[in-house]
């Protein structure tokens, strides 16, 4: 069974540029979450979706990030414009049951901004 | 709010030495517990859980048990390997509603040496 797959794997771009990161999650998982996870640290939610419906958005600085699931399978997360601090391990992970904790990872999208 | 705190690494250990990460949680209610592993090259996967007091999870050797008393959920393993070198993060979750999402600690890189 094919686990979670991202892309881009890295990326390097220049500051105020988009980029955008696309998963796709474990066939029949409902759930699917972005994390970013800065350089020594712990990764920290995003987004949560349940299906096509974004559940949990409060830590989504919504300014520059958006996210979207269409379909309820793929998802894609979108930066505009990136900023230095952008730059991390952006991780999406998905999971049959959203309340159990039992995520599933991908390897992540590196974002490196210049 | 809800946290995790664990032992700063790295920590380098000779093969077949017993190894134990701290990790102590601050959280309301009656979080599940998780261990996750970072392999190199690879994306967090779930080593192991615990859902409720004094419950201890186990797997590939390494067991952790949910202390209640001392919020504390420690990971151990008798006789380590060189390829449990690895970055280990110990998490917590709130089952229920919008809360149904993991909260890492900073993780604590292994290195088994031969």
């Amino acid at each position: 069974e094919a686990g979670v797959v991202q892309s881009p794997r890295y990326k390097i771009i220049e500051k105020k540029q988009p980029v955008a990161f696309w998963c796709n999650p474990i066939s029949g998982h409902n759930t699917l979450y972005w994390y970013l996870q800065n350089l020594g640290q712990g990764p920290e939610l995003l987004i949560r979706y349940e299906n096509e419906e974004a559940v949990d958005d409060s830590q989504l600085p919504k300014d520059r990030f958006s996210a979207e699931r269409l379909k309820g399978v793929d998802s894609t997360l979108k930066i505009q414009p990136a900023e230095l601090g952008d730059s991390a391990v952006y991780l999406c992970a998905s999971s049959l049951d959203g309340d159990t904790g039992e995520l599933f990872f991908g390897e992540g999208s590196r974002l490196t901004v210049l | 709010g809800n946290s995790v705190t664990q032992m700063e690494g790295p920590v380098t250990l000779s093969e077949e030495a017993f190894l134990t990460i701290n990790c102590t949680y601050t959280a309301t209610g009656y979080p599940s517990l998780f261990w996750y592993v970072q392999y190199p090259g690879e994306g967090l996967q779930l080593l192991l859980k615990a859902t409720k007091a004094d419950d201890k999870g186990s797997n590939k050797g390494f067991e952790a048990t949910y202390r209640k008393e001392t919020t504390s959920f420690h990971l151990e393993k008798g006789s380590v390997q060189v390829s449990d070198s690895a970055v280990y993060f110990c998490a917590l979750n709130r089952p229920g509603g919008s809360q149904g999402n993991l909260i890492f600690g900073k993780g604590t890189k292994l290195s088994v040496k031969p």
